[in-house]
């Protein structure tokens, strides 16, 4: 069965320190999302591609995350410099349409600590 | 903002009885709604979604009910089973490429 598939899954950085999760998305799905879950809430959409475009980054915080999926299929979330308060689940997904038409698909996520 | 609330953050229910879990939202522009379930070190996964021209969807022993001039939700699962148990997102969606909204989820407990 086709899954997404994420690594780390596990990642244990220091304050100020450089971190990098990647995505790849289930064969043939032109968007991808990535998602930040902390502990009690819900997943909270960082950035969306459609293909290689984004077309939602509203809620990244540009000045230390940024996204790249460089050639419409696998991504990469890169925070720098790392904050305590970016401890969370990062989440990948993707879709085979655009999101108000299908459900995405979830990787098991990366679960980040900054200490 | 919090745009899809679920209230109720935990629910117990005995196996074999029905479950209910609630959601709300807020915007009028919300067309499209489904419902994630998450085991504990696990991504989410689809259950279940309704289009806002349908008020009732059913897959097996899942439904999900929408009350659009309410702006509520819910879903029923009957017979509750233990494997259930898990945490159950609301999420919605203007549709389109705009971006999907998850509520706060809610942990359902099924005691065998």
């Amino acid at each position: 069965e086709a899954e997404v598939a994420q690594s780390p899954r596990y990642k244990i950085t220091e304050k100020s320190q450089a971190v990098a999760f990647w995505c790849d998305p289930i064969s043939g799905h032109a968007t991808l999302y990535w998602y930040r879950q902390i502990l009690g809430q819900g997943p909270e959409l960082l950035v969306q591609f459609q293909d290689e475009s984004v077309v939602d980054d509203s809620q990244l915080p540009k000045d230390r995350f940024s996204a790249e999926r460089l050639k419409g299929v696998d991504s990469t979330l890169k925070i720098q410099p790392a904050e305590l308060g970016d401890s969370a689940m990062y989440l990948c997904a993707s879709s085979s349409l655009p999101p108000g038409g299908t459900e995405a698909f979830f990787g098991q996520g990366t679960r980040l600590t900054v200490v | 903002d919090q745009q899809v609330k679920q209230n109720s953050p935990s629910l117990s229910v005995q196996e074999g009885r029905i479950s209910i879990l609630n959601c709300d939202y807020t915007n009028s522009m919300f067309d499209y709604f489904l419902w994630y379930k998450k085991y504990p070190a696990e991504g989410p996964t689809f259950l279940i979604s309704i289009s806002s021209i349908k008020d009732k969807n059913e897959d097996g022993r899942f439904t999900v009910f929408l009350n659009k001039s309410a702006k509520h939700l819910s879903l029923h699962i009957v017979p509750s089973q233990p494997g259930d148990s898990a945490v159950y997102f609301c999420a919605a969606s203007p549709g389109g490429y705009q971006k999907v909204t998850f509520g706060t989820g809610t942990k359902l407990q099924v005691i065998p």
